[in-house]
């Protein structure tokens, strides 16, 4: 049982928008900000998101993050083929004294 | 552009000890830190624990003192050493770098990393 809680897939149509949420508790997103990663296989997952909605260069803004109370929120604008992939949050947890992550949530792109 | 690639042995027995090394190219890294995550078949990603620049570590408690991260700051090489290892230490481990806005306890976040070495526990 993940910490950090994220629904097992979601999938949408070209072109479309896909939110993935992250629901955790006091302890973890309650007083941390949160991170999101991209991650395809074989590959080195990349960080998408990061301080709750900050996107790294090279990042486009059809990714966005949104975090309130004990839940965060990544969202996908304008879904493209290469956007299957997994994707998952993190943030410290205080109560385990580490950083934590949730499941992965497997997209597809219809 | 920055990459991070790392090595190590891929099969190990049972109590053996577990060696990665991971190398940091093409950026200043004043201030940095540097992860050890791993990812057990089928599981989520777990942190295993940091180096910062300094040499100053912190690592997840789950792991009971087995794991040690060192730092070779010339060459900007990060170790991991994790003793007694068992079937349950299998999984694909990735090294990562932290940048120095970065704070462990309330914003940790990692901004480049390997693309990951598999290690297999088996006797």
């Amino acid at each position: 049982q993940s910490v950090l809680t994220q629904p097992p897939s979601v999938s949408a149509a070209p072109g479309q928008k896909v939110t993935i949420s992250c629901s955790g508790s006091n302890s973890n997103i309650g007083d941390n900000f949160v991170s999101w990663y991209q991650h395809l296989p074989q590959t080195a997952p990349k960080l998408l998101i990061y301080e709750k909605n900050k996107r790294p260069s090279g990042i486009p803004d059809r990714f966005s993050g949104s975090q309130s109370g004990t839940s965060a929120t990544l969202g996908i604008t304008g879904l493209q083929t290469g956007d299957d992939a997994h994707y998952y949050c993190a943030t410290w947890d205080s109560t385990l004294s580490a950083v934590v992550f949730g499941g992965g949530t497997m997209l597809t792109v219809l | 552009q920055v990459q991070v690639q790392q090595w190590g042995a891929g099969l190990l027995k049972p109590s053996e000890t577990l060696s990665l090394t991971c190398a940091v190219y093409g950026g200043s890294f004043s201030g940095y830190s540097w992860s050890w995550i791993r990812q057990p078949p089928g599981k989520e990603l777990e942190w295993i624990g940091k180096i910062n620049d300094s040499g100053s570590t912190k690592y997840n408690p789950s792991l009971k003192s087995r794991a040690t991260i060192s730092l070779d700051t010339p060459k900007i090489q990060i170790s991991l050493r994790l003793t007694s290892v068992t079937a349950a230490d299998t999984a694909v481990y990735y090294c990562a770098t932290m940048p120095a806005t970065s704070h462990l306890n309330s914003n940790p976040y990692m901004d480049f990393w390997a693309k990951g070495t598999t290690v297999t526990v088996s006797s």
